[in-house]
């Protein structure tokens, strides 16, 4: 079946614009993750949700960020009057599991790049 | 702030070699999972390992899980240039064992 999918995938951006990043989970996944990954470090922990209900948003590094997943299967991330320090690869993951923390399955990430 | 810190940063090796890499975190574990990264891809699940589990296989694949000095390793037997990648290792935390803590990764290069 098809896996985790992101739009777009490069996004540019003029600083002081919004921006939505998009992605799709597996069918059928509980959980869904955002994270941030800046050049040449480690994915960092933006948000988690739990069906429709966002459980964990002590992630996100302002209140510039915002995160949604109404129905409970896409969500989306969305940016608000970006800033260069925005620029990173944002990574969605979505996992079967509904409690203990299990494999999570990551997308390709969408590259955004703030000018 | 990232959980861990891998150790070395960049490995070259030529193809057929062993690549060794080492990760270490600092809190609490329930378990901790290596991934893999290729350039412009997506992060794939390589391994997991339970906190009471001190080595696993996969394949080419072996990890070993060192509780007591808060650390990891992972070890790639006879390579392949298409194991070039960026390797990660993550860890949960035991008060939060949904969030993914990711170390700084290895860069693996390997050498036709």
């Amino acid at each position: 079946g098809a896996g985790v999918s992101q739009s777009p995938r490069y996004k540019v951006a003029k600083r002081g614009q919004d921006v939505a990043l998009r992605c799709d989970p597996i069918s059928g996944h509980v959980s869904l993750f955002w994270y941030q990954q800046a050049l040449g470090q480690g994915p960092e922990f933006l948000t988690y949700f739990q069906n429709e209900a966002q459980l964990d948003k002590s992630g996100l590094p302002s209140d510039r960020f915002f995160a949604e997943r109404p129905e409970g299967s896409v969500s989306t991330l969305k940016i608000q009057r970006t800033q260069q320090e925005d620029s990173a690869v944002y990574l969605c993951a979505s996992s079967l599991a509904r409690i203990r923390q299990n494999e999570q399955f990551f997308g390709p990430g969408t590259r955004l790049t703030v000018l | 702030s990232q959980q861990g810190e891998e150790d070395p940063q960049a490995l070259s090796i030529q193809e057929g070699e062993n690549a060794t890499m080492n990760c270490s975190y600092k809190t609490s574990i329930n378990n901790l999972q290596w991934y893999r990264q290729n350039s412009g891809r997506g992060l794939v699940h390589l391994i997991l390992i339970r906190s009471n589990e001190r080595e696993k296989h996969s394949g080419r694949l072996r990890v070993t899980l060192d509780t007591s000095k808060k650390s990891s390793s992972l070890l790639i037997t006879a390579s392949r240039a298409a194991d070039t990648a960026s390797y990660f290792c993550a860890t949960d935390a035991m008060d939060s064992s949904y969030k993914l803590i990711f170390g700084s990764g290895t860069r693996l290069l390997v050498r036709p």
